[in-house]
């Protein structure tokens, strides 16, 4: 099924470090929904944005819909282990109820 | 904890079986959903519900797979003469209940076909 792209696919970073990882697609979406899994887990919600050029901040997350509404964008400021999982955006098309994934970016700290 | 369990969170079956799968939205869930998520990959839509009514159904969703959601409470999807390629997490989503659509997943249920 599609998927958005999602990028990086992957990053290896120190605590403390900052994060910032963003999802395209070829389709204009009305909603952009940020999420988190833990291995064997569901996805947790993040972070939801429901307009263009909306700016939302969850504590050290913030995440943006961009302009055109074919892009989102994640933040995570001074990384600690616990944000260590992976990271997918999701959206929702028009007048469509079922959310469309990304790939999902894999967050390690390094010790 | 987003309130939405599912129960088994694992299964595992021999090729040619059939199971079931429950999740349990809370209370102002009205809109419930069905994904599919295997290793590495983003969760696919499968189906959603509102209320009891099944209102939309995804390519994925071969005949050997029903879902049901009786009294637009639990909902059940069904897998009948599971394949390997059915492993996978079957994750449940409910949503519909806040001011602004969003969907809050479950825990999941891990399939293992052998």
């Amino acid at each position: 099924g599609q998927q958005l792209n999602q990028s990086p696919q992957s990053m290896f970073i120190q605590e403390g470090e900052d994060v910032s990882m963003n999802c395209t697609s070829s389709s204009i979406f009305n909603t952009w929904l940020w999420y988190k899994q833990d291995p064997g887990e569901g996805p947790v919600l993040l972070i939801a944005l429901y307009k263009a050029g909306e700016l939302t901040s969850n504590g050290r997350l913030t995440a943006q819909f961009g302009i055109t509404r074919k892009d989102s964008f994640l933040n995570i400021s001074a990384s600690i282990p616990s944000d260590v999982g992976i990271y997918f955006c999701a959206g929702q098309l028009p007048g469509n109820e079922k959310l469309t994934f990304g790939t999902g970016t894999r967050l390690t700290i390094i010790p | 904890d987003t309130g939405v369990s599912q129960d088994p969170r694992h299964k595992i079956t021999k090729r040619g079986q059939n199971v079931t799968f429950r999740c349990d939205p809370i209370s102002e869930h009205n809109r419930l959903y069905w994904y599919r998520q295997t290793l590495g990959q983003g969760p696919e839509f499968l189906t959603y519900f509102q209320n009891e009514a099944q209102l939309e159904k995804s390519r994925l969703l071969s005949d050997r797979f029903s879902a049901e959601r009786p009294k637009g409470s639990f909902s059940t999807l069904e897998i009948q003469r599971t394949e390997q390629g059915d492993s996978a997490m079957y994750l449940c989503a409910g949503g519909g209940g806040a001011v602004q659509e969003t969907q809050y997943f479950g825990p999941g249920t891990r399939l293992l076909v052998l």
